[in-house]
């Protein structure tokens, strides 16, 4: 089951705008993570945010987390072409029986347009 | 460092062949895992294992089997294959438990005909 889901699925915006992207999920979770992935390659960790933090900053990234609305969203200030990509979010919970797992949604792709 | 590697890049199987799609990394990482990623559907994890001896499944394992031999190989093996799992595979490490940040590597794309 499926326990991230971002919004929106798709995002075209011209370069120099700021890009934002949504994570909604159902079940407490320990940590959430954002991962970027370029077409055809694989993913690439951009920034996680723990379960008792609020907002996180990396460079040009801008990541919030509001746990009692069980939902994140990614800022991507100034955008440029090379940020054209594909965005998912990653949920880090308690799977039963002793077990963690990190859950992905189905993920935002963006087109940064020069 | 190489990081994660993935062999082969791309693979054709006949349905009901089999063949081990194969994951290395070079970080000491205990904590390494497997997904695919199907359009439309985001990753979907198959097995996992947190450290060498040990593994254990996923949301998906039907079909699949891993082993753990070394901490730096988690080979993936497609037991009979079936077009279902046409699919691209990732291979992914971290240091400790999956609550620290992912190394993926490539990917495999996988066509069962």
């Amino acid at each position: 089951s499926q326990q991230g889901e971002e919004d929106p699925q798709a995002l075209s915006i011209q370069e120099g705008e700021n890009a934002t992207m949504n994570c909604s999920y159902k079940t407490s979770i320990n940590n959430l993570q954002w991962y970027r992935q370029n077409s055809g390659r694989g993913l690439v960790h951009l920034i996680l945010i723990r379960s008792n933090e609020r907002e996180k900053h990396s460079g040009r990234l801008r990541v919030t987390l509001d746990t009692s609305k069980k939902s994140s969203s990614l800022l991507i200030t100034a955008s440029r072409a090379a940020d054209t990509a594909s965005y998912f979010c990653a949920t880090h919970r308690y799977s039963g029986a002793g077990s963690y797992q990190l859950t992905f949604g189905k993920g935002t792709k963006l087109s940064v347009i020069p | 460092n190489a990081g994660v590697t993935q062999t082969p890049k791309f693979q054709v199987l006949k349905t009901g062949q089999s063949m081990t799609l194969q994951c290395a990394q070079d970080m000491n990482h205990e904590y390494m895992s497997w997904y695919r990623q199907d359009p439309g559907m985001g990753l979907r994890l198959i097995h996992y294992s947190v450290g060498a001896g040990i593994t254990d499944q996923g949301e998906v394992p039907n079909g699949y089997n891993v082993s753990r031999s070394t901490t730096e190989d988690f080979p993936l093996r497609l037991l009979s294959a079936a077009p279902s799992q046409t699919s691209v595979y990732f291979c992914a490490s971290s240091k400790g438990p999956s609550a620290y940040e992912q190394y993926f590597g490539p990917g495999t794309r996988l066509t069962v005909t």
